[in-house]
């Protein structure tokens, strides 16, 4: 199995809202990755969680907040977020950050389409 | 640094057309390399990789060979199908370096029935 959820598939929140999304992955993986991807760009690595900590923070904005609560799951919460947010975010997994070759393989979830007015 | 750059697109192709798109990369050392494909509304799925010199990735018809001689990894199908209609990202991933993937800018293809 290589699958990776995330939840909503699509949310639409006001800027003042605070909303979170969700991924999990049941694959024993130990590094989580949060991207952002603009239409007909590529993705854009926003967070890495590696053994359920922070590995790399790509100097994304404080309005959001990653959380991964345990080695399946990661979370984003979103709070005051400006319309230039709107994007595809995209949870990803893989066996782990470094140490063999299949280390390196992302898996994709199918993204939040996230709109924001 | 390191950096990947694909043909750019849009590549329209009639069913049953030869397939080619370029990438190339720059990198310290010897990285790992990947085609993710995209299709249209969904997220991003690997397609393949090679992780040394002269691997040859393939999956669903598509290949792709890591030379480093040219510093190339260019994705192939012999036969597009409507179904292929999608972008393409071709990507590396360098553990020595900044452990992050390297995306190139990704190529759109539309194959026509």
């Amino acid at each position: 199995d290589t699958e990776v959820t995330q939840t909503p598939k699509h949310l639409v929140m006001g800027m003042t809202n605070k909303k979170s999304l969700k991924c999990e992955q049941h694959m024993g993986h130990r590094a989580m990755y949060w991207y952002k991807q603009k239409a007909k760009k590529p993705p854009e690595l926003m967070f890495v969680y590696s053994y359920e900590k922070l590995s790399i923070n790509e100097s994304v904005p404080s309005r959001f907040s990653p959380e991964c609560p345990n080695s399946s799951l990661l979370n984003l919460h979103l709070h005051a977020l400006q319309p230039e947010d709107s994007a595809l975010y995209l949870c990803a997994s893989s066996l782990g950050l470094a140490g063999g070759q299949r280390s390196y393989e992302q898996y994709f979830g199918p993204g939040t389409r996230l709109t924001v007015t | 640094g390191n950096s990947v750059t694909q043909m750019e697109g849009p590549v329209t192709l009639s069913e049953e057309a030869f397939l080619t798109i370029n990438c190339t990369y720059t990198a310290t050392g010897y990285p790992s390399l990947f085609w993710y494909v995209q299709y249209p509304g969904e997220g991003l799925q690997l397609l393949l990789k090679a992780t040394k010199a002269d691997d040859k990735g393939s999956n669903k018809g598509f290949e792709a060979t890591y030379r480093k001689e040219t510093t190339s990894f260019h994705l192939e199908k012999g036969s597009v199908q409507v179904s292929d209609s999608a972008v393409y990202f071709c990507a590396s991933f360098n553990a020595g370096n900044n452990r992050k993937l390297i995306w190139g800018l990704g190529t759109s293809l539309a194959v026509n029935p």
